[in-house]
């Protein structure tokens, strides 16, 4: 069974203070691996597909990279604006169903 | 601009009461979904569909009912047979191709949070 477990639950850092997230998966051919980010009573908003291990994707102030068993999901710098909900999918190589998981909480205080 | 409109933002259902939950995209995707977010869970998909006049069940379909007769719009219905249907809906919607189209992310609406009165 596809399965992705992300860690830690929640996470508080200081602006400035650069930290990772996980997200570590089991599935059956991966077709893509996917980061979102979801503000509080709204929708998770696209940020990065990763398709392949050793890749690596940039946008502002985060950095995703996946190998064969998890994805990270770096952030440099952050700041308030940062704090959100993070959730990391993944697409198994049969189908178009996404698996989800629980996401990652994070609070970047000033 | 594009985008996935959902409504209601807040719906309350009651007891033995059906309710259907309203999503509409103009980003011209052929494929749609339907998520179900609880507390500390990822999201789990109810049902989706690929082409207009099929749908197929998800991996909680039990108790929700689907249809999509035009390509922009997927209505979701809760049934009075979904025993726990307090929780935030999501609908969602992507391209849907074959081998490297597969990967197109799955934009979001900005969910109804349903509960029970």
């Amino acid at each position: 069974e596809d399965q992705v477990t992300q860690s830690p639950e929640a996470l508080r850092l200081q602006e400035g203070e650069s930290s990772s997230l996980n997200c570590s998966y089991t599935v059956s051919g991966l077709r893509g691996l996917f980061w979102y980010r979801q503000d509080p009573g709204k929708g998770p908003e696209f940020l990065f597909t990763l398709y392949s291990a050793g890749e690596e994707k940039e946008k502002e102030r985060l950095k995703a990279t996946l190998t064969k068993k998890e994805s990270f999901l770096h952030i440099t710098a952050p700041k308030p604006e940062d704090s959100a909900t993070y959730l990391c999918a993944v697409q198994a190589r049969y189908g178009n169903k996404l698996v989800f998981g629980a996401g990652t909480i994070l609070r970047v205080k000033s | 601009d594009g985008g996935i409109t959902q409504s209601p933002k807040y719906l309350f259902r009651k007891e033995g009461q059906n309710v259907t939950l309203s999503c509409e995209q103009n980003l011209n995707h052929d494929a749609m979904y339907w998520y179900r977010q609880d507390p500390g869970q990822g999201l789990r998909l109810i049902y989706y569909s690929q082409i207009v006049n099929d749908f197929q069940k998800g991996d909680i379909a039990e108790g929700y009912s689907v249809s999509r007769e035009k390509k922009e719009s997927f209505p979701l219905t809760v049934t009075s047979a979904q025993k726990n249907p307090t929780a935030f809906y999501l609908c969602a919607s992507s391209s849907w191709g074959t081998g490297r189209s597969f990967n197109q992310p799955q934009h979001f609406g900005d969910g109804t949070r349903l509960s029970i009165l």
